[in-house]
């Protein structure tokens, strides 16, 4: 079965970390470019990290830039977000999604995101 | 800048069709979209990528009852047949050099 399954989240004090995985099945993840998205209780969708299918290539938003890194590891098929000084304006589910295409950009117009995970909550809180 | 703008919510009734709309900023209206649905308590699901020319491709196992249509700037997501399982927050998605990717606010679809 084709799916994306995000974990790791939960409840983090602000100023901490945390590392969020996606493990992804059905599909030759070194083939495709891989993305998070967040979304706050509430409200929309919020990119925030892209990496290439090799992993050579990353960028951020930047609300982000300088405290997330997104990583993949193409032998087990997961893709990672280390998110440091958490603060409350990054409270929300984060999603995983794949790209089309294999680069984190509009080549060949595969740019669109043509799977998404179910999401894993980040809490931050005192 | 790249922005997209939706209507903050929609209604139609069961098996009725709605027409749902997605804006593109000035200077932007040849760009292609993506629609996205959200149904309640689950991640996003791809439906579509649309054209500027209002050619379009469905994700896999998107039925036919959703078809996408574009008209200068805007851009259209019609479903028809409601089914009571279409209601739902419907996201549009655009790519822009430097922004990269960016969403609409989201529609919220109420089936009556």
């Amino acid at each position: 079965e084709v799916q994306l399954l995000e974990s790791g989240g939960g409840l983090v004090q602000p100023g901490g970390s945390l590392r969020l995985s996606c493990a992804a099945s059905g599909f030759t993840f070194s083939d495709y470019a891989m993305s998070w998205v967040r979304q706050a209780p509430g409200k929309g969708l919020e990119w925030v990290a892209a990496i290439s299918g090799s992993g050579g290539v990353t960028y951020y938003a930047d609300s982000v830039k300088g405290r997330f890194t997104i990583s993949r590891d193409n032998s087990k098929n997961t893709l990672y977000l280390q998110m440091n000084s958490l603060g409350a304006e990054d409270m929300a589910v984060y999603y995983c999604a794949k790209q089309r295409g294999i680069e984190p950009t509009n080549a060949g117009g595969y740019w669109y995101f043509d799977l998404w995970g179910r999401g894993t909550l980040v809490t931050v809180s005192s | 800048q790249l922005v997209l703008t939706q209507s903050p919510s929609a209604s139609a009734s069961l098996g009725a069709s709605v027409k749902l709309t997605c804006t593109l900023s000035s200077g932007h209206s040849r760009y292609a979209i993506a629609w996205l649905q959200q149904q309640p308590e689950k991640g996003p699901r791809f439906l579509m990528k649309l054209n500027n020319d209002g050619s379009h491709n469905r994700g896999d196992g998107i039925p036919d009852r959703f078809s996408g249509s574009s008209s200068g700037a805007e851009r259209y997501l019609t479903i028809s047949s409601l089914q009571s399982e279409d209601e739902a927050d419907y996201y549009c998605q655009a790519w822009g050099t430097g922004i990269l990717w960016v969403f609409g606010g989201g529609t919220k679809l109420t089936v009556l």
